[in-house]
């Protein structure tokens, strides 16, 4: 079984220093993952993926992750966080080997970013 | 390119009563999943349709049902709303089905009040 996990349920940073969001996963093959972000109120936005290839991948709004497997880990960061950053960030992966198109999910990192 | 729609945004029931939530994907997306959003169990897989077709489900009682049109337009129906079923619930879309690579997006989701 696949699972995901995201051991600080909350990040506090200061606005303009940078923010690392952990996550640590399992799976029985290789892994998809994903990271998601969700605002009050809202769906989850997709930030990025790591599907294969170099393992610091570039997603949206500036964030990036970078995939450690011999750490099993898909650490989410930013170099200079911004007070609009502040949301509820889940990490999710998928089994490679799976047929299954549902992604399993941490239970999220309140992220805090303060002036 | 609209997003993933999701109707009703809030829904108010008791005890008892069934409900049914409505999700368009994304233009040309043929898959749909719901999941379950809640402060106590995080995110769960509800089930996946394509194709008109049930391909995967959580593990969710049999009062939690779902169905795809041929628009690729999906509903899920709660019958027999019990308190715990208060909850967030999210449609995602992607373009096909078991396509470890493929992205999910969200919609903004369905927020159901049980009384």
């Amino acid at each position: 079984a696949q699972s995901v996990a995201q051991p600080e349920d909350q990040v506090n940073v200061a606005e303009g220093n940078p923010l690392t969001v952990k996550c640590t996963y399992s799976v029985s093959g290789n892994p998809y993952l994903f990271w998601y972000v969700q605002y009050p109120n809202r769906g989850l936005q997709f930030l990025l993926k790591y599907i294969t290839g170099d393992n610091l991948v570039k997603g949206s709004y500036g964030f990036e992750a970078e995939f450690n497997k011999s750490q099993t880990s898909f650490h989410l960061k930013k170099p200079s966080a911004l007070v609009s950053d502040s949301a509820l960030y889940f990490c999710a992966v998928r089994d490679k080997g799976g047929t299954a198109s549902k992604l399993t999910f941490g239970t999220g990192t309140r992220l805090q970013v303060t002036l | 390119k609209a997003g993933v729609t999701q109707t009703p945004r809030y829904l108010i029931k008791t005890r008892g009563q069934q409900v049914t939530l409505s999700c368009s994907p994304i233009s040309g997306h043929r898959s749909v999943s719901w999941y379950q959003q809640t402060p106590g169990q995080g995110l769960q897989f509800l089930f996946e349709y394509f194709s008109e077709t049930q391909r995967n489900k959580g593990n969710f009682p049999g009062r939690f049902s779902g169905r795809q049109f041929s628009n690729s337009r999906s509903e899920m129906n709660v019958s027999t709303l019990e308190l715990g079923d208060s909850a967030l619930y999210l449609c995602a879309s992607s373009l096909v089905q078991g396509l470890g690579t493929d992205t999910q997006y969200f919609g903004p989701g369905t927020r159901l009040t049980v009384l």
